[in-house]
């Protein structure tokens, strides 16, 4: 019974690239959390999808960041121009229909932007 | 203004101690109250959890003690070993809300 599968691990990307990350959920759970984790700030949440659809994006950088889930399967995570700021891990997580409070991570990708 | 608040970023026990991670929260409306644990390169991993009508939650050598009162919570680690080895993320969310707060974390370091 996989847990959540997040690709790739690890990316370096050079000021001005963009990062495309990917998320494969548990099977059958509903809901769909995307967190950036740092030394600094912790984990901050970043975004949440139900049933595929978004239902708060409220902690995304507006200009630069995109997060889609165009199946139950997986989700991606995009950020377009990236910054050195931008370097965290990650995180993915998914949560089964009524425990949405109960999240299960992935491994996370830990990005570095150059 | 932290929601949740850790009051230690790390702490170093002797293996065998009991290892005591405390945890304090804002919000009255928090009644849900997971614990988190994450080894280097890995995401963090539902450890345990209490719900604010429990006072104590026991599994193995992992408890929580819960002061609604206080605000306030804390996670027992008994017999630690240095596998506990990591950092512990405190949690909280109210009922029926998908956004989950969490702590800054408390490295755990236990010595052989």
């Amino acid at each position: 019974n996989a847990g959540v599968i997040q690709t790739p691990r690890h990316k370096v990307t050079g000021k001005g690239q963009e990062a495309t990350l990917w998320c494969e959920p548990i099977s059958g759970h509903s809901a769909v959390f995307w967190y950036r984790q740092t030394i600094v700030q912790g984990l901050e949440f970043l975004t949440y999808f139900r049933n595929q659809a978004p239902i708060d994006d409220s902690g995304m950088p507006k200009e630069r960041f995109s997060a889609q889930m165009p199946n139950q399967s997986h989700s991606t995570l995009k950020i377009q121009s990236t910054q050195p700021q931008d370097s965290a891990v990650y995180l993915c997580a998914s949560s089964p229909r009524d425990r949405e409070d109960t999240q299960y991570f992935g491994p996370g990708t830990r990005l570095l932007v150059l | 203004q932290q929601q949740v608040r850790q009051s230690s970023q790390s702490l170093t026990v002797w293996e065998g101690e009991t290892a005591i991670l405390n945890c304090s929260y804002e919000n009255s409306a928090f009644d849900y109250f997971p614990w988190y644990q994450q080894f280097p390169g890995e995401g963090p991993a539902l450890l345990i959890a209490i719900r604010s009508v429990s006072d104590k939650k026991e599994d193995g050598r992992f408890t929580i003690f819960f002061n609604k009162r206080e605000k306030n919570l804390s996670l027992h680690i008994k017999d630690s070993q240095p596998g506990d080895s990591a950092t512990y993320f405190c949690a909280a969310s109210d009922t029926n809300a998908y956004k989950v707060i969490f702590g800054k974390g408390t490295h755990l370091h236990v010595l052989p």
